[in-house]
Parts: structure tokens; sequence; C-alpha cells
């Protein structure tokens, strides 16, 4: 099974609405971190927001926040306001039990802001 | 500039040539990793080190990938005899705390 799960594989959204990106996991380990990066077209992923399984509020930087849904094992990432610089790819990825393990990341969503 | 760095940022190879990338962590940063990207899908783990030591590799490693950290600071990604389906983003990441991971602008290779 997938680990990471996007099932959006385009987005659009208007300038100045909220867009919500989807993503679901999987793991049986009770300890695991959540993330969402942002890769623009320069290829370079930018950090944007992270989940941990214990945190008891969803996280929230900025614009940015994670709609972190534990019994269902999802984390939508909610974009507030939206930019035309948020067109982009958004990744979501996890890192498993409490090391400084890898991340394994979901094949992504395309964000597409119009006017 | 005090992020990841990576060296070059794009290199165009001919099939059994080998080639080396470079990653300069952010200074403080203990671990570093490696992930090959290819086009449309999101990155795959390669290999991890904390300080020098080469905790993890991942089996996409064969065996003409190496990795070395020499002194717990830079790294160096070779492969040896390049392939075209070795054509991706070679991306690094450093980090200090376990809720973090910031990662380079890439290098992209090209093999011929």
């Amino acid at each position: 099974a997938q680990k990471i799960t996007q099932t959006q594989p385009g987005m659009f959204v208007q300038e100045k609405e909220a867009v919500t990106l989807d993503c679901t996991y999987d793991t049986s380990d009770p300890s695991y971190g959540l993330f969402w990066y942002k890769q623009p077209s320069s290829g370079e992923m930018i950090f944007l927001i992270y989940q941990g399984s214990y945190d008891q509020q969803n996280a929230t930087e900025g614009r940015y926040s994670l709609n972190f849904q534990k019994a269902r094992k999802s984390a939508n990432l909610v974009i507030s306001a939206s930019q035309l610089g948020d067109s982009a790819m958004y990744f979501c990825a996890m890192r498993e039990g409490g090391t400084a393990s890898k991340l394994t990341f979901g094949t992504g969503t395309r964000l597409q802001v119009t006017l | 500039d005090t992020g990841v760095s990576q060296d070059p940022r794009h290199k165009i190879t001919k099939r059994g040539q080998n080639v080396t990338f470079r990653c300069d962590p952010i200074s403080e940063h203990n671990r570093l990793y490696w992930y090959r990207q290819t086009l449309g899908q999101g990155p795959e783990f390669l290999t991890y080190f904390q300080n020098e030591a080469q905790l993890e590799k991942s089996r996409l490693l064969s065996d003409r990938f190496s990795a070395e950290r020499p002194k717990g600071s830079f790294s160096t990604l070779e492969i040896q005899r390049t392939e075209q389906g070795d054509s991706a983003m070679y991306l690094c990441a450093s980090s200090f705390r376990l809720h973090e991971e910031f990662f380079g602008p890439g290098t992209r290779l090209t093999v011929l």
C-alpha cells in the first residue's frame, strides 16, 4: 500500500480564495511526522509546515494550516487567501518513528492560481 | 546564503561516464539526506548520514552509487558508469531537528 496518497493531480483556485490539498497516509507506527513542501518550477523543495502525530493542535504557519484528522489518517493542507505565487507542485511527506528516518513523499498536487 | 547548496546545478554526461555531485548542508545540521526525483514523481530516498556515519541506504542505491560525508560536513554522491535511467534531479537535504528537513536546489542530471 502507498504510504502517502495525494489523489488530486491538479487543482485550480482563484486568487484570494482558500484551497485544500488532500493527503492521506498509512503507517502502523504511533510516532510519525507529516510534512508539506512546495516545489515551484525552479525545482527547489520549500518546507511549509509540520505536524507531529502527538501534537494536540493543528499546525499553522502564516497562510498555511494543516487539517490533521488522525483517526482518518489524513493531513490536508489548507492555503488561505491564495496568491499567484502559490502556483506550484505541493508534496505531502511522512517520517515514521521517533528517529531521523527518511521522508516518504506522495506524488504531488499541481496547484494553479488564477486571476 | 545560509541554506543548503548543491553543485553543480546541471550536469549533462554521456552514458558510461562517472559523475560526482556535492552538497553543503546548513552549517549546524548534523543530518544529511540524498533523494532522487524523476519527472512527475515525488522525491525518493537514497541515503542518510548522521555526522560522518552513513546510517541508511535505499535499495535504489545500486553498487554504481556511492555517497560520502568524510568530516561530517559536506557530502558527495558519485554515480559510476551512468545509465540513461539515472537521469533525474538529485536533491540533498539537511536537518538538526526531527520536525524539519531543508532541501537544496538540486542537481539535474541528464545522461545522453
